[in-house]
């Protein structure tokens, strides 16, 4: 199995200041047949199901604000939220589906 | 609109069966692999099991190999879950969900496994 370990488990950042949440797999998750890296990030608020933000490591899916990036290629990936907004407070996810899917522990972003 | 509707969730006690179905709409549901995943209670997300499009691939997480069957009807744009020896750290909101570029996820059902 892939191994997501994301970092830091807890996040507290301003109002309108970038947060940062890295991940890494303990395996390449980039597929050398189409050059895609299989890792999304997906958001979760409390008593609600994840939902997805990136996917293919940095295709922003649909509706979702651009002040969320992301970016990394094989092993070693981030989420940016370039200024961050009170509806963004969630627990964040990292996952991989280049072989059955693993998630990261989560990431719970806080405001400061 | 895309949908994805659990049911079957409730209460059981150790050693019993559950049976989780998932209603997908508003998506061309037979061109999609799908998934189970799970979340005990306050905790993370756990992939429990996957399906490709015509069934011709399944897979498991070791939690779950030899008591838990997925399985999907296209023609019903239905997904499936047979859930059995089900023990108390089978307890957990159960997601359907579609594969995860996609990104369709269902809100949830929740199995209580206690005596």
């Amino acid at each position: 199995d892939i191994v997501m370990t994301q970092s830091p488990e807890s996040l507290a950042v301003s109002l309108g200041e970038r947060a940062t949440i890295n991940c890494k797999s303990s395996q390449s998750v980039l597929h050398s047949s189409n050059n895609k890296n299989y890792l999304a990030w997906s958001q979760q608020k409390p008593g609600q199901p994840p939902k997805l933000l990136i996917y293919w490591a940095s295709t922003r899916n649909s509706g979702v604000p651009d002040r969320f990036s992301g970016s990394g290629s094989g092993t070693d990936f981030t989420l940016t939220i370039s200024s961050l907004q009170a509806e963004d407070v969630a627990v964040y996810y990292c996952h991989q589906y280049y072989s059955s899917p693993t998630f990261g522990q989560g990431t719970k972003l806080e405001i400061k | 609109e895309v949908q994805l509707v659990e049911s079957g969730g409730g209460l059981v006690k150790p050693g019993g069966s559950l049976r989780l179905s998932c209603a997908a709409s508003g998506f061309t549901f037979s061109t999609y692999s799908m998934n189970w995943v799970r979340q005990a209670p306050g905790k993370g997300l756990e992939w429990v099991s996957s399906i490709s499009s015509t069934s011709s691939y399944i897979y498991y997480a070791d939690s779950v190999k030899d008591r838990f069957t997925i399985s999907r009807d296209n023609a019903k744009n239905s997904l499936y879950l047979q859930m059995n020896s089900l023990r108390a750290e089978d307890t957990a909101v159960y997601y359907c969900a579609s594969e995860m570029a996609a990104g369709y996820w269902g809100q949830g059902t929740l199995v209580t496994v206690s005596s």
